[in-house]
């Protein structure tokens, strides 16, 4: 059985970085192709970027309201997936899955002043 | 860029009805097209993959059809357990969801 389980979330100012996990099981996260997706609060899933799988290259692509403030990072030895994320804005405030057509849980950030 | 525009962003039904929720790609995506139910606090579950082919262990009771830029979201017989929000997702090289479907009983 597949688990995705996020962790990482909290409360974060304005500016400042927070960097979130994705642990998998039943999954060898270097074999997919690994999303982040948020859902704000009273809002629709939003797709934040991805990582392909090791075979198609490893590289990395993002969607434009999140591209130069977050990274997505894997480390294959622990089978996790990272989602660092920078100089955050109170619009970044919300859940974060990570998805491969199997999801996890979410964990909740929360941009505040 | 694709836009996704999914249709109703809500609908109430009875139980036993069949409820149909559309999915229309701003421009040719072929099948590439997944469902998805999304209960509060729970993680989404996909339902349907490829357009219609249904994931294995989901309820027959779902299914998807269309290609091209129209697709089609059904649910033959409504049950309780089904009040959710449903999105479509289109994925390539990138994934766009739809604006969801709030599924409620009447």
């Amino acid at each position: 059985e597949v688990q995705l389980v996020e962790s990482g979330g909290g409360l974060v100012k304005p500016g400042g970085s927070l960097r979130l996990s994705c642990a998998a099981s039943g999954l060898t996260l270097s074999e997919a192709w690994m999303s982040w997706v948020r859902q704000a609060p009273g809002k629709g899933l939003e797709w934040i970027g991805h990582i392909r799988s090791e075979a198609d290259g490893g590289t990395t692509d993002y969607a434009a309201p999140v591209k130069g403030r977050f990274t997505i990072s894997r480390d294959d030895s622990k089978n996790t997936l990272y989602l660092q994320m920078n100089s955050l804005k109170t619009e970044d405030t919300g859940v974060y899955y990570c998805m491969t057509g199997y999801w996890g849980q979410g964990t909740q950030v929360t941009v505040s002043s | 860029d694709i836009q996704m525009t999914q249709s109703p962003s809500s609908l109430s039904a009875s139980v036993g009805d069949r409820v149909t929720i559309t999915c229309q790609a701003s421009q040719v995506i072929n099948n590439y097209l997944n469902w998805f139910q999304h209960k509060p606090g729970k993680a989404p579950k996909l339902l349907i993959y490829d357009a219609s082919i249904l994931e294995a262990g989901v309820s027959s009771r779902f299914s998807g059809s269309g290609s091209g830029t129209d697709f089609t979201f059904t649910i033959s017989s409504l049950q309780p357990e089904d009040i959710a929000t449903y999105y479509c997702q289109y994925y390539d090289s990138l994934l766009i969801f739809g604006g969801g479907t709030k599924v409620e009983i009447k």
